[in-house]
């Protein structure tokens, strides 16, 4: 069964400090993953999207790894800030029919 | 270019009343999807409308369908509402192949309450 595991569940850190944010995947066959921020009450936004051939993608302060062989991902936040507080999915496309399976996410807190 | 953009952003509506949501694209964009969120899980997948068919599925009861028009501008309906149907709708677009590389642009979402 394709599925996508997040961890931790929640996460609370002081501003300044980094965090690593994990997913865990089954789909097979891959396409690709891609991990999303997600304000309270708003839409997700794209942060990154990765291929199989690609293992590790930035974007500012964030930065997605991948290892396509362990199926696992991780999204590194760097020296964060109070808008960094939200919840970080991530998904992964499966090559066979363009579904997106999604995470629970993790809900990140920034304390000042 | 405008975002996507749904309507209405809010909604109040009773057991066993019908609704319908409306989701427009980003100009150009041909791939619709829709998501259901309620408080604590993560994005459950409805269905996705391409070029004005539907090209994929998830495991939702019949009560909740769709459809997409030739303007790529996309309405989702759901019959018989019931109290778990409460819950924040979120509409995406993607581009003009909407390809599993596409990425996925969301609207602001219509949240439903349902007493």
């Amino acid at each position: 069964k394709n599925q996508v595991e997040q961890s931790p569940q929640s996460l609370i850190i002081l501003e300044g400090k980094n965090c690593t944010l994990q997913c865990n995947y089954t789909v097979s066959p891959f396409s690709n993953l891609r991990w999303y921020k997600q304000d309270t009450g708003r839409g997700p936004v794209s942060l990154t999207i990765m291929t199989f051939s690609e293992n590790t993608k930035s974007n500012g302060r964030y930065t997605a790894t991948l290892d396509a062989d362990t199926k696992q991902s991780s999204l590194h936040i760097t020296a964060s800030q109070l808008s960094d507080s939200a919840s970080y999915i991530c998904v992964v496309s499966a090559q066979s029919n363009y579904q997106l399976i999604w995470g629970a996410g993790t809900k990140l807190i920034i304390k000042p | 270019k405008a975002g996507v953009t749904q309507t209405p952003r809010y909604l109040i509506k009773t057991r066993g009343q019908q609704v319908t949501l409306s989701c427009s694209p980003i100009s150009g964009h041909r791939s619709v999807s829709w998501y259901q969120q309620t408080p604590g899980q993560g994005l459950q997948f409805l269905f996705e409308y391409f070029s004005e068919t539907q090209r994929n599925k998830g495991n939702f009861p019949g009560r909740f369908s769709g459809r997409q028009f030739s303007n790529s501008r996309s309405e989702m309906n759901v019959s018989t509402l019931e109290l778990g149907d409460s819950a924040l709708y979120l509409c995406a677009s993607s581009g003009n192949s909407g390809g599993p590389q596409e990425t996925q642009y969301f609207g602001p979402g219509t949240r439903l309450l349902v007493l």
